[in-house]
């Protein structure tokens, strides 16, 4: 097991550029999400994924945000157009599949982006 | 939408103290977890409670979920400068995929 990998770990970039992040959940684990933490908040709800599928978005998620999982295994998470507002670590997370209660979720290293 | 509030936003202690995190809501959760995040990094998982009432330890740490599975609290034995960090709490909901978290509480543990 090991664990929830995401890269690059910290991006720097000028506003108005795209950037990507790459994650590789736990193996097995079917549920991948993404989470925005601004300095001071708590990890906020972007976008969910059960195998290939996107199955919830954020509104915090705007048009210039896209997240894939094509094979149901690595995720990206691509921001055009970037804007100082965007800055934030970039978390993701993944989980077993299944509706048990108490389902855990892991969380990955984060990916800082500071745009400038 | 469910909201998790916790207090103190900042505990700064020393060596030896105890303490107690909150962690409140008016929503009913499925579940409730608690991370610690050092700076820079992802939170790391401590506990996942379920059952209403439940309580768990893990060594000077002790979790419990409320009997209504609105709120949970985090107590600390001798604490210790390893124990600093923002501990947060996350609430599942019915759908049990997604957590909402709170803002955390930021531990200092002065040697």
């Amino acid at each position: 097991d090991t664990g929830v990998s995401q890269n690059p770990r910290h991006k720097i970039t000028k506003r108005g550029q795209n950037v990507t992040f790459r994650c590789d959940p736990i193996s097995e684990h079917n549920r991948l999400y993404w989470y925005r933490q601004t300095l001071g908040q708590g990890p906020e709800f972007l976008t969910y994924f059960q195998n290939e599928a996107q199955l919830e978005k954020s509104r915090l998620l705007s048009d210039r945000f896209s997240a894939e999982r094509p094979k149901g295994s690595f995720s990206t998470l691509e921001i055009q157009r970037t804007e100082q507002g965007d800055s934030a670590m970039y978390l993701c997370a993944s989980s077993p599949s299944g509706t048990g209660v108490g389902n855990t979720i892991y969380f990955g290293e984060g990916s800082w982006l500071t745009v400038v | 939408t469910q909201l998790l509030e916790q207090s103190p936003q900042f505990l700064s202690i020393q060596e030896g103290e105890n303490l107690t995190v909150y962690c409140n809501s008016s929503s009913v959760f499925s579940s409730l977890q608690w991370y610690r995040q050092e700076p820079g990094e992802g939170p790391v998982l401590l506990v996942t409670v379920v059952t209403g009432g439940e309580v768990k330890k893990l060594k000077r740490l002790t979790f419990q979920f409320g009997d209504a599975r609105k709120d949970s609290s985090l107590h600390i034995t001798a604490a210790q400068p390893g124990d600093t960090g923002l501990y947060l709490c996350a609430g599942a909901g019915g759908s049990n995929y997604k957590l909402t978290f709170g803002k955390g509480t930021l531990l200092t543990v002065n040697p």
